[in-house]
């Protein structure tokens, strides 16, 4: 199984930080990375696709980027609903494997 | 907008088969699209259980796989999930999620359903 390693683990941000989560694959799976936003009780969101590709609806301060092994999600200017649990999932094979999740607290 | 709804009970007894539906809304049941049952134990990350395509072909997890069936049912618009011989372990929100072949990404999921395993 590809190994999906997001770091942090969590991370405590404020209204209008950039930040950076980072995703890294047991091995290369190209541009086929996947990132979701989860809140508690629901179900995960798409917000990126193919590594880069903002998902249609997605506010425009995400951004994605990497290929091969590593890749990050970035949240330009963080908003009050952006604290949420956010994850990586590979789709290059399967299993189709998620990393841990990276908690945004405020 | 497509929408998808589990169903199925909550509880299931140890040993024993959990089995849920899944609902798809619209008309691209039938399209080239694969769908999905993932899990997520409380308070812990998604796995993915295995997916079907509207002609009844399948892809497991290996982990899972000698206790996963999924099934399709296409003149409702419905695939369905059963996983035999439950331990506590299999306690989760199962979630059924539309899965896109191109890029592989899941693109509309459910709302999620819990079931939990005990006697």
């Amino acid at each position: 199984d590809i190994q999906m390693t997001q770091s942090p683990s969590s991370l405590s941000a404020s209204v209008g930080d950039r930040v950076t989560i980072t995703c890294r694959a047991s091995q290369s799976i190209t541009t086929y990375l996947n990132w979701y936003q989860q809140y508690p009780g629901k179900a995960p969101k798409l917000l990126i696709y193919a590594a880069s590709t903002l998902q249609s609806g997605v506010p425009s301060r995400f951004s994605g980027s990497g290929s091969e092994t590593d890749f990050t999600l970035s949240i330009s200017s963080l908003q009050a609903d952006d604290f949420a649990t956010y994850y990586c999932q590979q789709s290059y094979t399967i299993p189709r494997t998620f990393g841990q999740g990276t908690k945004l607290e405020i | 907008q497509v929408q998808l709804q589990e169903s199925g009970p909550g509880l299931v007894k140890p040993s024993g088969t959990l089995s849920l539906a899944c609902a798809v809304s619209d008309g691209s049941f039938r399209s080239d699209n694969w769908w999905s049952w993932v899990r997520q134990p409380p308070g812990r990350g998604l796995e993915w259980i295995g997916e079907i395509f509207h002609n009844g072909n399948t892809n497991h997890n290996p982990s899972l796989e000698r206790r996963v069936t999924i099934s399709v049912d296409n003149p409702t618009n419905q695939f369905s999930l059963k996983l035999t011989s439950v331990t506590a372990a299999d306690t989760a929100v199962y979630f059924c999620a539309r899965r896109v072949p191109r890029y592989g990404h899941f693109d509309y999921w459910g709302p999620g359903t819990l079931v939990t395993v005990s006697s």
